[in-house]
């Protein structure tokens, strides 16, 4: 099974800064077919299931706000949340969507500072 | 407008099994395959399975098979899953989850609440 493992653990950023998850894979999610990385990423607010904001790395899903980016290939990964709210207080998690199983890293959890 | 409405929390003792149910509204509920997912309290997400509800097709990963079942009711656009021979290990919150995509990779674009399994003596 591929293994997504996420830094770092938790994440305190001023209101109005930016704020940089990473995330890394045990293998390479390159798509071949589309030069597209199988990468998601996940909001999770506390009390809520969670919520898609990203997936093939960089796409971002609809309604998202455009200060949550992603970015990355291969093996490594970033989301970026820009202007951050505090709105945006959660637990962030990627998978990959690479051959099943898929996986999730642990989470990073992002609060204000 | 797509929702998925999970069955209530569940208490059950070690060894027991347990049957959680997601009702899907607001699309065409054959077209998108369902996948159950669960997270352990203060834990990460773990992927159990998936089923297309057209076809009753189902794959699971090796960790869960001959542990997990999932079914379907075309008739009232509802999912099944099914999990057998519980120990504590086995509490988690239980999210039912729609793929985005007919085809094409896991990643899910709809949730549900969730449903509360504690194993406990």
């Amino acid at each position: 099974d591929i293994v997504m493992t996420q830094s770092p653990d938790s994440l305190g950023v001023s209101l109005g800064e930016r704020a940089t998850l990473t995330c890394r894979s045990s293998q390479s999610l390159l798509n071949r077919s589309n030069n597209e990385s199988s990468l998601a990423w996940y909001q999770q607010r506390p009390g809520q299931p969670p919520k898609l904001l990203i997936y093939w790395a960089t796409t971002r899903e609809s309604g998202v706000p455009d200060r949550f980016s992603g970015s990355g290939s291969g093996t490594h990964f970033t989301l970026t949340i820009n202007n951050l709210q505090a709105e945006d207080v959660a637990v962030y998690y990627c998978q990959h969507h690479s051959s099943p199983p898929i996986t999730f890293g642990q989470g990073t959890r992002l609060d204000i500072k | 407008q797509v929702h998925l409405v999970q069955s209530g929390a569940e208490v059950k003792k070690p060894g027991a099994s347990v049957k959680v149910s997601c009702k899907t509204s607001g699309y065409t509920f054959t077209g998108y395959y369902l996948h159950w997912l669960r997270q352990a309290p203060g834990q990460g997400l773990e992927w159990m399975g998936r089923i297309h509800p057209k076809t009753g097709g189902t794959d699971f990963p090796q960790k869960f098979q001959g542990r997990v079942s999932m079914t379907r009711d075309t008739s009232i656009s509802t999912v099944y899953m099914e999990l057998i021979r519980l120990t504590s290990a086995d509490t988690a919150l239980y999210y039912c989850a729609r793929q985005k995509y007919a085809f094409g990779p896991y990643y899910f674009d709809h949730w549900g609440l969730g449903t509360l399994v504690p194993v406990s003596s």
